[in-house]
């Protein structure tokens, strides 16, 4: 079955401080995954897109990396800020199909 | 920036009426989506809409949901009889294309609340 998972499910950080969210997935046959934000109450917001040939995006302070071969991705983010503070979410769309399949997603908390 | 626009924000409805949720895509968009969100859990697939059809709808979106674009700029999804499960936030989404570049502009969603 197609599925993302997430860890952690929740996370607190102080401030300028970095941190890693992980996801790993089993869609099959893979096209793309994206790293989406969402604030509570919001629509998610996308943060990169990365094919299968990609291993490594950037957006600003957010880096997504990608391994293929064992259907891993993180999300790192440096020098958090307050405005960090949301859920992110981890979307893998397969071949084929117009569907995104969405993980479950880390709650960040970032604290001054 | 272009933004998909829904309305209402937040609805309340008894068990069994009909509900409308309504979604603005952005203009030059030909893609359209619903996605929805059940509390603590995960944004779930719905349907997506292409050239006046349905291109894909998953195990969730049965009988008693339709979804219809009646004017070209509308795009509403109709719950004919809601159940208390379906209280969730619900999602509208456009797209450009279906290329991987062309990623999903989502709305701020409508909380459907069934009583």
């Amino acid at each position: 079955k197609n599925q993302v998972e997430q860890s952690p499910q929740s996370l607190i950080i102080l401030e300028g401080k970095n941190c890693t969210l992980q996801c790993n997935y089993t869609v099959s046959p893979f096209s793309n995954l994206r790293w989406y934000k969402q604030d509570t109450g919001r629509g998610p917001v996308s943060l990169t897109i990365m094919t299968f040939s990609e291993n490594t995006k950037s957006n600003g302070r957010y880096t997504a990396t990608l391994d293929a071969d064992t259907k891993q991705s993180s999300l790192h983010i440096t020098a958090s800020q307050l405005s960090d503070s949301a859920s992110y979410i981890c979307v893998v769309q397969s071949s084929g199909t117009y569907k995104y399949i969405f993980g479950t997603g880390t709650r960040l908390k970032v604290l001054a | 920036e272009p933004e998909v626009t829904q309305t209402p924000s937040h609805q309340v409805t008894q068990m069994g009426q009909e509900v409308i949720l309504r979604c603005v895509p952005i203009s030059n968009h030909l893609y359209f989506y619903w996605y929805r969100q059940i509390l603590g859990q995960k944004v779930e697939f719905l349907v997506s809409f292409y050239n006046n059809e349905i291109s894909e709808k998953s195990e969730i979106f049965d009988d008693q949901f339709s979804v219809e674009r009646p004017d070209g700029s509308n795009f509403t999804l109709k719950i004919r009889s809601t159940k208390l499960e379906d209280s969730a936030m619900y999602f509208c989404a456009s797209s450009e294309g279906q290329e991987v570049d062309y990623g999903y502009t989502f709305g701020s969603g409508t909380r459907l609340t069934v009583v």
